[in-house]
């Protein structure tokens, strides 16, 4: 069984460029979060995929856009790229199941840099 | 969310058992507990997770309060390969389809060093 994979591993935009970012989730896992790691902070959820569909979101802009494809890959699309907008990018996959907490198996992240 | 209180950080011999305290006095009951451990330049890693009893892996173990206010992740040997960002997370128990399924809160975590 594979990992989470994502690509690329690093990247630099400038100011008001578009950025999409993409993950390959485990064989059989349903879900997939994205998250953003600032430097020297915690992961801060951005919003999750469930069956193809956004299922979730947390305090991040609209110009934050996301995909969940069959074949359990997904992406990260971020628009009208912000100085802020530096950090790197976590995705995490899990198989969904009725109630408790699955564990979620984390990328090694994409760091991002904004000039 | 329930909020979680962790050291800034900690440190440990290798070989030594390591204690990680972690606080969470507004915990729901039907809060889980999870950890998770971030190694440099690593995505996240989970470690464990309990709900009121003890738990072990064979990674560590938890032990969570019998009020359930705090827990203790315990390593029960420290090896150089345990110097991470340790988080303490509470999870709510959720419907499958739940928005907040795949929704993990981080703090700011404890950061252990681990000393040869």
């Amino acid at each position: 069984e594979t990992g989470v994979t994502q690509s690329p591993t690093h990247l630099i935009k400038t100011r008001g460029q578009q950025v999409t970012l993409r993950c390959s989730s485990q064989s059989g896992h349903n879900t997939v979060s994205w998250y953003q790691q600032a430097l020297g902070q915690g992961p801060q959820f951005i919003f999750q995929y469930y069956r193809e569909e956004e299922n979730g979101r947390g305090n991040f802009p609209p110009r934050f856009s996301g995909l969940q494809f069959p074949n359990y890959s997904s992406e990260l699309n971020v628009n009208a790229l912000e100085l802020d907008d530096s950090a790197l990018y976590l995705c995490a996959s899990s198989r969904r199941t009725s109630g408790r907490g699955n564990e979620q198996f984390f990328g090694p992240g994409t760091r991002l840099t904004v000039l | 969310d329930a909020k979680t209180t962790q050291p800034n950080s900690m440190e440990s011999n290798e070989e030594e058992p390591v204690h990680l305290p972690c606080n969470h006095s507004t915990i729901s009951g039907t809060d889980y507990i999870h950890w998770y451990r971030q190694l440099p330049s690593q995505g996240p890693e989970y470690v464990i997770h309990g709900l009121t009893s003890n738990v072990n892996n064979r990674m560590a173990s938890l032990a969570i309060a019998e009020d359930r206010k705090s827990s203790t992740l315990i390593l029960h040997r420290a090896t150089l390969r345990d110097a991470a960002v340790y988080y303490c997370i509470l999870r709510p128990l959720g419907r499958a389809g739940g928005t907040s399924y795949g929704k993990l809160t981080f703090g700011q975590g404890t950061i252990l060093t681990v000393h040869p």
